[in-house]
């Protein structure tokens, strides 16, 4: 059993088209992350939610809203791609906000803006 | 906000031999520290972890020492194999958030 699983798995599109990625958990955690993976392997958050509240946001350009449905799932809406978002892109869950617990990561989204 | 920095950037052993990887944080409040292990096309996955109030941990061939006076911690992994040849990540976490800070990366070689 996948227990953090993200669709697609590779992206390919052009310059100002919108673009969305999914992100399921199935570890009955109350929180989700959103990663950036540069191609220097650089890791930095993005967005973060707990039972989906918005409790993390980092410096992102607004064309990237998550949007989290339930604490199951967190999906990453990018309006207007441009070619500097071209990375890979993670979603990650954790059990309990509040505390410092281990993050568990999907198997990434490949993004490539042409 | 936090900072870690790690080192070094690549590593390559041979193999049985031992690898060892630092990372320095400067956050006093960090109080959780995992090491994460990314094979080639796949996501980070979390080999161990330390808190602030252990000061060494250990799991088979893995390792992890944490000296907070310093503000330091290190993974040291014996026996190495092919198969530990990945990109390894630490991290700092502290506050309610759970927000964690990484390292930028070292890509470990182990030659056969």
């Amino acid at each position: 059993d996948t227990a953090v699983s993200q669709t697609p798995k590779y992206l390919v599109t052009q310059m100002g088209n919108d673009k969305s990625i999914k992100c399921e958990q199935n570890l009955g955690h109350d929180t989700m992350y959103w990663y950036k993976q540069d191609s220097k392997k650089f890791l930095k958050i993005m967005f973060s939610y707990n039972n989906k509240e918005l409790i993390i946001n980092e410096t992102v350009p607004n064309r990237f809203s998550p949007k989290s449905p339930d604490k199951a799932h967190l999906n990453l809406h990018i309006n207007s791609l441009e070619l500097g978002d071209s990375a890979v892109y993670f979603c990650a869950s954790s059990q309990v906000a509040g505390v410092t617990d281990t993050q568990y990561f999907g198997p990434g989204t490949r993004l490539t803006v042409l | 906000g936090e900072n870690v920095e790690q080192h070094p950037s690549t590593l390559s052993v041979q193999e049985g031999d031992s690898a060892v990887i630092k990372c320095t944080y400067s956050d006093s409040a960090s109080n959780y520290f995992p090491w994460y292990k990314q094979e080639l096309g796949k996501g980070p996955q979390l080999i161990i972890d330390i808190r602030s109030n252990v000061g060494e941990k250990k799991d088979q061939r893995i390792a992890v020492t944490l000296n907070k006076t310093a503000k330091h911690f290190s993974l040291h992994i014996t026996e190495t194999q092919p198969e530990d040849s990945a990109v390894y990540f630490c991290a700092a976490s502290y506050g309610t958030g759970n927000q964690f800070y990484f390292g930028t990366g070292t890509s470990l070689t182990v030659i056969p």
